[in-house]
C-alpha cells in the first residue's frame, strides 16, 4: 500500500514552460486536493476534486489546472510557469466521510527561474 | 472572512514536559478544526480533530481543547518526546459539507534535552 504517491520529487522549470505534477493514490479516496506550501507560510489550498470528474477551485486557482478522470489520480498542470510558482507542492487524499483525516503526498519542490 | 492563526512561531519545551500550542480562528461557521504535524522534508500527517459542537477530545498522548467563546482551539501533547519535534499546524473545514481544509500558519515545536 504505497498511499498517496507524487512525482517529480524536484523540478526546475524555466519562466513560461508548462508541466504537469502527477499524484496518484491507491487507497481509493473520494477526495483529493493539492497545496502549495511556501516559507513561513501554512499550506494554501489550490483544487481540490471530490470524486472523478469533480473538481473545484481552492483559494490560489489562477496559473493550474486540474482534471479528475480517475479516482486514483489527481494531476496538477501548469500552464505557463513564472517564478511566484516556486513553492513545494503537495496532494493529499482522504474518504469523504473522514475528510479532515488526509494523508499527503511528500511533495514537489518546485523551481521557477 | 476565513482565516485561522497562530500565536507563536516556536515554541521549546523540555522533553517529558507537556506542550500545549496554540490557535485563534475567526470563522464562528467552521464545522472542523483539525490539528496536523508536519516533520522536516515530509507532508503533514493527521493528529486529531475536534467538531464545533464538541468542547475537547483526547487522543493518544494529544488532546484538542475548542474554547467558541473566544474562538480559540489549542493542542496539548504529553511527556513531549523527540519524535514531537515538528511543525504543528492548525486547520479547519470553512462550514458544514464545505469540502475545504483550509491551514494556519502553522508552530515549530522544538524539544529542549
Amino acid at each position: 500500500n504505497a498511499g498517496v504517491t507524487q512525482t517529480p520529487k524536484f523540478q526546475v522549470l524555466k519562466t513560461g514552460q508548462s508541466m504537469t505534477l502527477q499524484c496518484a493514490q491507491d487507497m481509493n479516496h473520494e477526495y483529493m486536493s493539492w497545496y502549495r506550501q511556501d516559507p513561513g507560510m501554512g499550506l494554501r489550498l489550490i483544487h481540490y476534486s471530490v470524486g472523478a470528474g469533480i473538481t473545484d477551485q481552492g483559494e490560489v486557482p489562477n496559473g493550474y489546472n486540474v482534471s479528475r478522470s480517475t479516482t486514483e489520480d489527481f494531476p496538477l498542470r501548469l500552464l505557463s510557469a513564472a517564478p511566484s510558482q516556486t513553492s513545494v507542492y503537495f496532494c493529499a487524499s482522504s474518504l469523504q466521510d473522514s475528510l479532515t483525516e488526509a494523508f499527503f503526498g511528500q511533495g514537489t519542490r518546485l523551481t521557477v527561474v | 472572512g476565513e482565516s485561522v492563526g497562530l500565536h507563536l512561531p516556536t515554541l521549546s519545551v523540555q522533553e517529558g514536559d507537556n506542550s500545549i500550542i496554540n490557535c485563534a480562528y475567526s470563522n464562528s461557521a467552521s464545522d472542523y478544526f483539525i490539528w496536523y504535524k508536519q516533520e522536516s522534508g515530509k507532508g503533514p500527517q493527521f493528529i486529531i480533530d475536534i467538531r464545533s459542537n464538541m468542547d475537547k477530545r483526547q487522543g493518544q498522548r494529544v488532546t484538542v481543547l475548542l474554547n467558541k467563546t473566544v474562538k480559540h482551539l489549542s493542542l496539548q501533547i504529553a511527556a513531549t518526546q523527540p519524535g514531537d519535534s515538528a511543525v504543528y499546524f492548525c486547520a479547519e473545514t470553512p462550514a458544514y459539507r464545505d469540502d475545504k481544509i483550509i491551514f494556519g500558519k502553522g508552530t515549530r515545536l522544538h524539544i529542549l534535552p
